[in-house]
């Protein structure tokens, strides 16, 4: 079946270090985001790509950096600048824009401890 | 400032009852519209889209209704059963450019008690 796979499922961090989020689609999907999930927030755009080797920044962009050298992958890092990454990290791709949903990876959560 | 606001914020119905969420908005120009179900530590699953020209969309016991005009939607959900306990999201696609924006509401969430 295709779909999303994100791993780890549960993630801890140091203060001070870098993580970073796998995001694998076996879908063909061209566009891939990643979103950040925070209690009683709705979802806020961290970074999109919307073809191979290119990618933009979403609305909270800052602490965090992404890669997209192949269609099937979308890794996040986290950095050590982002002060408050303690959240739900949720991946998305989509076929098209118009006329599908945005399909899901499981989401990873991230701790800082 | 685009917005996309949900009501309830959370609800409590017994099973077997029927119940409807809220999203109302302000997105514009508006593109579509779509409710997803997202369960506890869970990706967000697709239930249903909409355009501009449609108002009304069902998938199984889930109904959505849209009205343009008044940039309202509503998710109705029929018989109610324990496994529909989930968060259910609003999400509002819209705006002009080569980059339609895309805002997501808070969400409802839905406790189905035996």
């Amino acid at each position: 079946d295709g779909g999303i796979t994100q791993s780890p499922k549960y993630l801890f961090r140091k203060e001070g270090q870098n993580v970073t989020l796998s995001c694998e689609q076996n879908l063909n999907h061209d566009a891939m985001y990643w979103y950040r999930q925070d209690p009683g927030q709705g979802l806020r755009l961290i970074y999109y790509s919307q073809i191979v080797n290119d990618f933009q920044k979403g609305d909270i962009a800052e602490g965090y950096s992404v890669s997209r050298e192949k269609k099937e992958s979308f890794p996040l890092t986290v950095t050590s600048a982002q002060k408050n990454p303690t959240a739900f990290y949720l991946c998305a791709s989509i076929r098209d824009r118009q006329r599908d949903g945005y399909t899901f990876g499981s989401g990873t959560r991230l701790t800082v401890v | 400032k685009n917005q996309v606001e949900q009501s309830p914020q959370s609800l409590i119905i017994l099973e077997g009852k029927n119940c409807t969420l809220q999203c109302n908005y302000t997105v514009s120009p508006f593109s579509n519209l779509r409710w997803y179900k997202q369960d506890t530590g869970r990706g967000p699953v697709s239930l249903t889209i909409m355009t501009f020209s449609e108002n009304t969309k069902s998938n199984g016991r889930y109904t959505a209704t849209l009205d343009a005009d008044t940039k309202q939607s509503s998710l109705h959900i029929t018989a109610s059963q324990l496994s529909d306990s989930a968060s259910y999201i609003c999400v509002v696609s819209g705006g002009s450019g080569g980059y339609q924006k895309v805002t997501f509401g808070t969400g409802t969430k839905l406790q189905v008690i035996p």
